[in-house]
């Protein structure tokens, strides 16, 4: 099985700052790494793919990076709406997820 | 448009059953894998269980596995979670996932999920 660590597990930020997330997987899954944004009482959202691919309708702020075992989420500027919790999954080896990032209001 | 509906959720007690449905629509089940992933309260997004496009592999993590049965009506065009001898800890959001593609790879839709209450 692949492990996946996150971190921090809550990160408090302000709008316009620039936040990293962070995700540790216990074996290589060959850039096969999404990553997904989920808000109360919604359904996740896929945000990227293949560790740096922005899904169609994502805002450019986003971007992922990363390869191997080490993997980040960048969001520059954060604006209002993105306050929500972000989770990061493999999917080399059927799928796991990390424990979540929740971003909130600092 | 793609679209998931779940249905089913609700107050079970322990040990007791309960069916999932997920209702697909703007594509078809057997053309993508089809996962069941859960949010328990207080805790992180975790993957239950899978059916790839065949239907004839699926995939359970460990502490459903015997308990849990995924299967798919390709008639209905429905995904089905089939929850036997549930526990406390199985208490979830249970939300229906689709692969991009047959053989798996990452969730491009989600279904709005439902809630399943494990309590006596």
């Amino acid at each position: 099985d692949i492990q996946m660590t996150q971190s921090p597990s809550t990160l408090s930020a302000s709008v316009g700052d620039r936040v990293t997330i962070t995700c540790r997987a216990s074996q290589t899954t060959d850039s096969r790494l999404a990553w997904y944004q989920q808000k109360p009482g919604k359904a996740p959202n896929l945000l990227i793919s293949k560790a740096s691919t922005l899904e169609s309708g994502v805002p450019s702020r986003f971007s992922g990076s990363g390869s191997g075992t080490e993997f980040t989420l960048t969001i520059t500027s954060l604006q209002p709406e993105d306050f929500a919790t972000y989770y990061c999954q493999q999917y080399k080896n059927l799928w796991t997820f990390g424990q979540g990032t929740k971003v909130e209001i600092k | 448009e793609v679209q998931l509906l779940e249905s089913g959720g609700g107050l079970v007690q322990p040990g007791g059953s309960l069916r999932l449905s997920c209702a697909a629509s703007g594509f078809t089940l057997r053309n993508s894998a089809m996962s069941w992933v859960r949010l328990a309260p207080g805790k992180g997004l975790e993957w239950v269980s899978a059916i790839f496009g065949s239907g004839n592999t699926t995939y359970y993590i460990d502490s459903v596995k015997g308990r849990f049965t995924v299967s798919r009506d390709s008639s209905k065009n429905t995904l089905y979670l089939h929850m036997n001898s549930v526990r406390a800890e199985d208490t979830a959001v249970y939300y229906c996932a689709k692969s991009r593609y047959i053989y798996g790879y990452e969730f491009d839709y989600w279904g709005q999920g439902t809630l399943v209450t494990v309590s006596s």
